[in-house]
């Protein structure tokens, strides 16, 4: 049983398309967010949901939307894509706490052609 | 404005060594310091943290860190690296948010050889 699980795990587009990724735990959690690794491996948090409620955004273009059907489940859904959105994307999930520990899926990597 | 310095981007130790990996933080309040590990294409996994208490945080796989105020550190390490530590190592900080907001450094790649 994965416990943060996230699809694709490959993305291949070409720019301007729009792409979702999913993503699922099943850790009972409350809390989940995305995270946005670039090619020099550094990694930032992009968006945190809580009980379906947004309460982290960082400056991310909103090209960029998340959505939380409910707190299992925070999808990200991109328009428009860009040459510079190419990374890989990681879902997480937490407890709410700031020294919970964060589950991460394991990633979905996006090429933007 | 909290941030973390890892300092080396790779570290390569012999299959034995002992392991150190550098890390820094800023923050203006005290801090929560984690260590997280990534292995090749997952997802990151926490090694350790620490909150409150002991400054001295043992962690899973025989790692540990210690939490130095005065040197604003939190350095990993580990007596003896086996081959399956190959990985890349991040230190994270947060603030008490009441929300996990995680500030990553860099990352370091840690190489054993036989």
């Amino acid at each position: 049983d994965t416990a943060v699980s996230q699809t694709p795990k490959y993305l291949v587009t070409q720019m301007g398309n729009d792409k979702s990724i999913k993503c699922e735990q099943n850790l009972g959690h409350d809390t989940m967010y995305w995270y946005k690794q670039d090619s020099k491996k550094f990694l930032k948090i992009m968006f945190s949901y809580n009980n379906k409620e947004l309460i982290i955004n960082e400056t991310v273009p909103n090209r960029f939307s998340p959505k939380s059907p409910d707190k299992a489940h925070l999808n990200l859904h991109i328009n428009s894509l860009e040459l510079g959105d190419s990374a890989v994307y990681f879902c997480a999930s937490s407890k709410t706490g700031s020294n919970e520990k964060l589950f991460f899926g394991s990633g979905t990597q996006l090429s933007v052609l | 404005a909290q941030s973390v310095t890892q300092l080396g981007s790779h570290v390569s130790v012999s299959e034995g060594a002992l392991v150190l990996l550098r890390c820094n933080y800023s923050s203006s309040v005290p801090p929560y310091l984690f260590w997280y590990v990534q292995y090749p294409n997952q997802g990151l996994q926490l090694l350790l943290k620490y909150t409150t208490g002991a400054t001295l945080v043992k962690g899973i796989n025989g790692f540990e860190a210690e939490f130095k105020k005065s040197e604003t550190s939190f350095h990993l390490t580990k007596p003896s690296a086996h081959m399956s530590d190959a990985a890349e190592y991040f230190c994270a900080v947060s603030e008490d948010t009441g929300f996990q907001k995680l500030v990553f450094g860099t990352g370091t790649r840690l190489l054993v050889s036989p």
